[in-house]
């Protein structure tokens, strides 16, 4: 099974729906991240979360909300979905101890197509 | 964070060595350089970070120039399952989310 696993993979919707995207993860680590990827553009920070109930907003959150209301859940809420939003959504991970400080782990990743 | 620069795309043949660069020219003292891949819309997967010193594991090395204001990815006996967009990112090593990723090389391995 994946360290960290993302759901749904895949989902197609309407505009104004509200969609949920899901991350949990097995690693144990603390910190969570939400990015989208849009074709040909890196990728682009949404979210992230040091520990349970900390939220950070990062580059393009307008739109989106997120909630980490456990340390191995990360969710992703678009309160009503429009077209811009359809991408590629990753959630990560990241431990802040150690040698392996700062690498994170990555989701196989949820396409969301907004109608 | 310090902005990189990368060539947008590279060939490369299968077996021979591939060598990706990177300009950070603005890095900061504090900044480890880091080295990630995404394999066609996979989640990007962490390949190797350095502060300094030229670093050497399992999947690539990292040669940083001593001014530190640039680095080479080297994959040593390049595969056709090395196709994939070669990210570098500069960033404080224990800081928050803002891992910025730009838009990276993509490396072409042909037979």
């Amino acid at each position: 099974d994946a360290d960290v696993t993302q759901t749904p993979r895949n989902r197609i919707t309407k505009t104004g729906k509200r969609i949920m995207l899901e991350c949990s993860q097995t690693k144990g680590h603390d910190r969570m991240y939400w990015y989208r990827q849009d074709p040909g553009l890196g990728l682009r920070l949404i979210y992230y979360s040091f520990d349970v109930k900390d939220i950070n907003k990062g580059e393009i959150s307008d739109g989106y909300s997120v909630s980490r209301q456990a340390q191995a859940k990360f969710s992703l809420s678009l309160e009503s979905a429009i077209p811009n939003q359809t991408a590629l959504y990753f959630c990560a991970t990241s431990d802040n101890r150690g040698q392996g400080a700062g690498e994170l782990f990555f989701g196989e990743g949820s396409r969301l197509t907004v109608l | 964070d310090a902005k990189t620069t990368q060539p947008p795309s590279m060939d490369c043949a299968e077996g021979r060595a591939a060598n990706l660069p990177c300009n950070h020219s603005t890095i900061s003292g504090n900044e480890y350089v880091y080295w990630y891949r995404q394999i066609h819309s996979q989640g990007p997967q962490y390949i190797i970070h350095g502060l300094k010193n030229n670093e050497t594991n399992e999947m690539a090395s990292l040669i940083i120039t001593e001014d530190r204001k640039s680095s080479t990815l080297i994959l040593p006996h390049a595969t056709l399952r090395d196709t994939a967009v070669y990210y570098c990112i500069v960033r404080v090593r224990n800081q928050g989310g803002k891992l910025i990723f730009g838009q990276g090389t993509e490396l072409s391995v042909k037979p």
